[in-house]
């Protein structure tokens, strides 16, 4: 039940494009395409905004998408915008009805 | 919407016990498996526990299992979390959460969190 590996901080200016790693280990992100990322902004519960490696829930702007290679997820937001600005959490399903989240990534908007 | 609320914490100290609860409205709870998840003080998310819909399969983080236990009450819309022998680890805001069906599901819908603080 070892906590997945996210980058503490990533940033980019308005209009770039952030790439955000959660790596885990074959018995989790590696073993199971049940990989969903969470916004969560500054005293505010997390908001789900990619599920299933790489679907986008209803609402969530097309500039979210995910991928995954190996044990490694990643969380990609193009054309930065101001409000983007937040914490991101991965999160995987690890077996026997468990999950295990990542540190959480503070992405900066420039 | 869905809403979920949660309430229940507080200062205690440790050794002490807490038991948290989650009001669920605006959706068929009793079809839903439901999680906490806890945040400690400028830390990132963590999973804490999951309850199938019928209340018949539970599973614990391994840092708490032995002092919590999960529970609901199907007919009250409730989910419960029982903590015992709290430590100053366990330090945290604790989120109710649902899994957008069952097991395999994301966290879909999240409370706006209870502070538990355990210091003597």
């Amino acid at each position: 039940q070892s906590a997945l590996t996210q980058p503490r901080s990533v940033s980019g200016s308005p209009g770039q494009s952030v790439t955000i790693s959660c790596t885990g280990t074959s018995s989790d992100v590696g073993n199971y395409n049940y990989v969903s990322w969470y916004q969560q902004h500054p005293g505010k519960a997390p908001k789900l905004v990619i599920y299933d490696v790489s679907k986008r829930p209803s609402g969530v702007p097309d500039r979210f998408s995910g991928s995954k290679s190996g044990n490694t997820a990643s969380l990609t937001i193009s054309g930065l915008q101001a409000e983007d600005e937040a914490d991101f959490h991965c999160c995987s399903y690890a077996g026997s009805y468990t999950l295990v989240f990542g540190g959480g990534t503070k992405l900066t908007v420039l | 919407e869905v809403q979920l609320v949660e309430s229940g914490g507080g200062l205690v100290q440790p050794g002490g016990s807490l038991r948290l609860s989650c009001a669920a409205s605006r959706f068929t709870f009793s079809n839903y498996w439901m999680s906490w998840v806890r945040q400690a003080p400028g830390e990132g998310l963590a999973w804490v526990a999951n309850i199938k819909e019928d209340g018949s399969e539970k599973r614990y983080v391994d840092s708490v299992k032995g002092r919590f236990t999960i529970s609901r009450d199907n007919a009250k819309n409730s989910l419960f979390l029982q903590m015992n022998s709290l430590r100053t680890e366990d330090t945290a805001v604790y989120y109710c959460a649902r899994l957008a069906g069952t097991w395999d599901r994301p966290l879909d819908f999240w409370g706006q969190g209870t502070l538990v603080t355990v210091s003597s």
